[in-house]
């Protein structure tokens, strides 16, 4: 079965500081991947997705996430984070062919960015 | 903009009561989901659907039970309440079309069982 893997389970950061959030998962296989992010309150939805292509994807209000083949990884980055990104961020992964098409979420990532 | 809604948002009952989740999306969305979320965990899927009298269970082992006679509904039912099911459900919904993974949710149904 495949497992995804945050291993930043909190993180605190000022305004202006950069950020990165790692993820792995273990499938060998072609995948989708996906950043959703959970704003205090409200709904999970969707950040970003990589399906083919360059493996640098951007996303909304400045995220961008990159995909490494060779480690497996999808590591959730931004230059200058914002006291509005106060949020639980998920990575997930899905299977592209065959068998499930149901995505694995990882743990989360809980980031509080302080004003 | 995606419409899924979930009633009740919070619910608090007692050892052994029957609950309902109701989940039901405007969007025409074959397929839906549940999942549970607890805090600092990963979300587990416990039950998923891919179209009107078509229901699985998900990776989780979970109590409660689903049905899908409308595209549009995917209520759980858990018969008979215990402190073990107290967490937040998730319910979401993927259109024919979409790619895996790609989902839109509720804004979940937290329950606290007594």
């Amino acid at each position: 079965a495949q497992s995804v893997s945050q291993h930043n389970h909190h993180v605190i950061l000022s305004e202006a500081a950069s950020l990165e959030l790692g993820c792995n998962y273990s499938y060998g296989g072609t995948v989708n991947l996906f950043w959703y992010v959970q704003y205090p309150g409200q709904h999970l939805q969707l950040l970003l997705k990589y399906f083919s292509g360059d493996p640098l994807v951007k996303g909304i209000k400045g995220f961008e996430a990159e995909f490494i083949k060779s480690k497996f990884s999808f590591n959730l980055r931004k230059p200058s984070v914002q006291w509005s990104d106060t949020a639980e961020y998920f990575c997930a992964v899905a299977r592209q062919s065959g068998g499930s098409y149901i995505p694995t979420f990882g743990r989360g990532t809980s980031l509080i960015v302080h004003p | 903009e995606a419409d899924i809604y979930q009633t009740p948002r919070y619910l608090v009952i007692g050892t052994g009561k029957k609950i309902t989740l109701e989940c039901s999306q405007t969007m025409g969305h074959d397929k839906m989901y549940w999942y549970q979320q607890d805090p600092g965990m990963e979300l587990h899927l416990i039950h998923y659907s891919y179209g009107v009298n078509s229901t699985e269970k998900g990776d989780l082992s979970s109590e409660s039970t689903v049905s899908r006679i409308r595209t549009e509904h995917f209520p759980l039912t858990l018969e008979s309440a215990r402190p073990s099911h107290t967490s937040q459900y998730l319910c979401a919904s993927r259109g024919q079309g979409a790619p895996p993974g790609e989902l839109f949710f509720g804004e979940g149904s937290r329950l606290t069982v007594l």
